[in-house]
C-alpha cells in the first residue's frame, strides 16, 4: 500500500531554517499536506500543495515538490521556538478520501 | 467557534471493561474519522464515516467499533480493551466540500489500558 517517511527528529538553533523532509510511494497523489502537531494538542493543518505544482509560498512556510523522485519538503525561515513541535507530511491520493499520515518529524529550536 | 470536542482527554481503565470516547464537532462536517498515534507509527486510521450512518475500517479497525447516528458524533468503542490499545487517539472532521485532506483534529484522549 501507499507509504510516508520522515526522518524522526531535526535540530535547529532559533534564527535559522529548517527543512523537513518527506518521501511517499503513491504515483496518484493529488495534494500532500503538512500538519502540526504542538505539544498537548491535535493537528493543525499548516498548508498543502497540489500534485501539479513544484512550490508554493506562506510567510515563512516554502513547500517544494519533487514528482519525479517523489520527494516533499517544507522549508521554515527564521525558525522560532514556537516552531517547536511535530510536523506530519501527508498524502492524499487521487479519487480517494484517505489521508496517509507520515510517522512525523520532531523539530527542536535552541537558542 | 469551530472545533472537534473529545472526551475524556484522560482515561486509565482496566482491561475488558468497555468504554466509549466521544468526539463531536460544530462545523456540520460530513466527514469523519478516528486515528491513533503512536511513537514511531506516526498516525493510522482506525475508522471513519462518510456521512450519518455510513461508516468505514480504516487501517486498523480491529477491536474498535464506531456509530454515526447523528452528523455532528461520531463515538469510538472499545467494547473489551487490551494493552495493545493504550495510545493517543484522535478525532477529525472535514467537509465534502474541502476534501479528507483538510481535517478539523479533536485536541486528543490518552488512553492507557493495565
Amino acid at each position: 500500500g501507499e507509504d510516508v517517511e520522515q526522518s524522526l527528529f531535526l535540530s535547529v538553533r532559533e534564527g535559522d531554517s529548517s527543512v523537513i523532509n518527506c518521501t511517499y510511494t503513491d504515483s496518484s497523489s493529488t495534494y500532500l499536506y503538512w500538519y502540526k502537531q504542538e505539544p498537548g494538542a491535535g493537528l493543525q493543518l499548516l498548508t498543502y500543495i497540489f500534485s501539479n505544482m513544484d512550490m508554493k509560498q506562506d510567510q515563512r512556510l516554502t513547500v517544494l515538490l519533487n514528482k519525479k523522485d517523489k520527494h516533499l519538503s517544507l522549508r521554515i525561515a527564521d525558525t522560532q521556538t514556537g516552531d517547536s513541535a511535530i510536523y506530519f507530511c501527508a498524502d492524499l491520493a487521487f479519487n480517494t478520501d484517505k489521508l496517509i499520515f507520515g510517522t512525523g518529524t520532531r523539530l527542536q529550536v535552541f537558542p | 467557534e469551530a472545533q472537534v470536542t473529545q472526551n475524556p482527554r484522560y482515561l486509565i481503565t482496566v482491561t475488558g471493561k468497555k468504554l466509549t470516547v466521544t468526539c463531536s464537532q460544530n462545523m456540520n462536517h460530513e466527514y469523519m474519522s478516528w486515528y491513533r498515534q503512536d511513537p514511531g507509527l506516526g498516525l493510522r486510521q482506525i475508522y471513519y464515516s462518510m456521512n450519518v450512518e455510513v461508516t468505514d475500517k480504516g487501517d486498523v479497525p480491529e477491536g474498535y467499533k464506531v456509530s454515526r447516528k447523528e452528523k455532528r458524533n461520531f463515538p469510538l468503542i472499545l467494547e473489551s480493551p487490551s494493552p495493545n490499545q493504550t495510545s493517543l487517539y484522535f478525532c477529525a472532521s472535514s467537509s465534502r466540500l474541502a476534501g479528507a485532506g483538510k481535517q478539523y483534529f479533536g485536541p486528543g484522549t490518552r488512553l492507557t489500558v493495565t
